[in-house]
């Protein structure tokens, strides 16, 4: 069955980066594009981009495009989103998805605090 | 941006009422290759969203025929025939026509 594994959640200071991570099984990997999705606590939905894991060709939403940094590993099966100089507005949770939504990930709590 | 206004923000059920959600958007969703990427989701509390439907009124597979989708252009239906306790949670309509992608700001649904 499909899966899409997530990484655990992460405490990162202010400034710092951190790199997220998502592991897909169950399908071949490289036939459907990945999509990154921020849930800020309690609120609505927010697409951040997508990555084609064949071709590693990217779209982002322009409002992410200068925060997150999206790459796959094709060896692995695995998607992964940088984020970059992190404050407080990036705590949040993050959602990897196939094909905009059919699989999810679990989500991974990032939290940014000193 | 597409801006997708849904409505009502919050909605309260009883188990076997049947309930409408409805989403507007701010342009045609409809895609010059003839589809309507317009999608429903149900986030249930603690979880990641989870499809309901996909392309307007594609039921996904697994998910109950009481839900069900409608609509074209710009407004879009989402229809529960007959609540069950297990619906609670916030369903989200997504579009993917244009990008960026954009999500609906959430429609609560509570049992009573």
């Amino acid at each position: 069955q499909v899966n899409l594994l997530q990484s655990g959640a992460a405490l990162v200071k202010p400034g710092a980066s951190v790199k997220l991570s998502c592991k897909a099984s169950g399908y071949t990997f490289t036939d459907y594009y990945i999509h990154w999705v921020k849930q800020s606590h309690g609120k609505s939905l927010e697409w951040i981009g997508y990555i084609n894991p064949n071709s590693g060709y990217t779209n982002y939403n322009e409002k992410f495009k200068s925060k997150a940094t999206l790459t796959v590993d094709k060896s692995t099966n695995t998607a992964y989103m940088e984020l970059s100089r992190l404050t407080s507005e990036d705590s949040a949770t993050y959602y990897c998805t196939r094909r905009m939504g059919d699989y999810w990930g679990q989500g991974v709590m990032v939290t940014v605090s000193s | 941006d597409v801006v997708l206004t849904q409505t009502p923000p919050t909605l309260s059920a009883t188990i076997g009422q049947s309930v409408s959600i409805s989403c507007r958007s701010s342009q045609s969703l409809l895609h010059s290759n003839g589809n309507t990427y317009l999608n429903w989701l149900l986030q249930r509390p603690g979880q990641p969203p989870q499809l309901l439907i996909y392309l307007v009124s594609r039921l996904e597979s697994g998910v109950p025929n009481r839900f069900s989708g409608s609509g074209s252009g710009t407004d879009f239906t989402l229809k529960i025939s007959g609540v069950e306790a297990e619906d609670l949670g916030v369903y989200y309509c997504v579009q993917s026509t244009h990008a960026p992608f954009t999500f609906g700001s959430g429609t609560k649904l509570e049992i009573k």
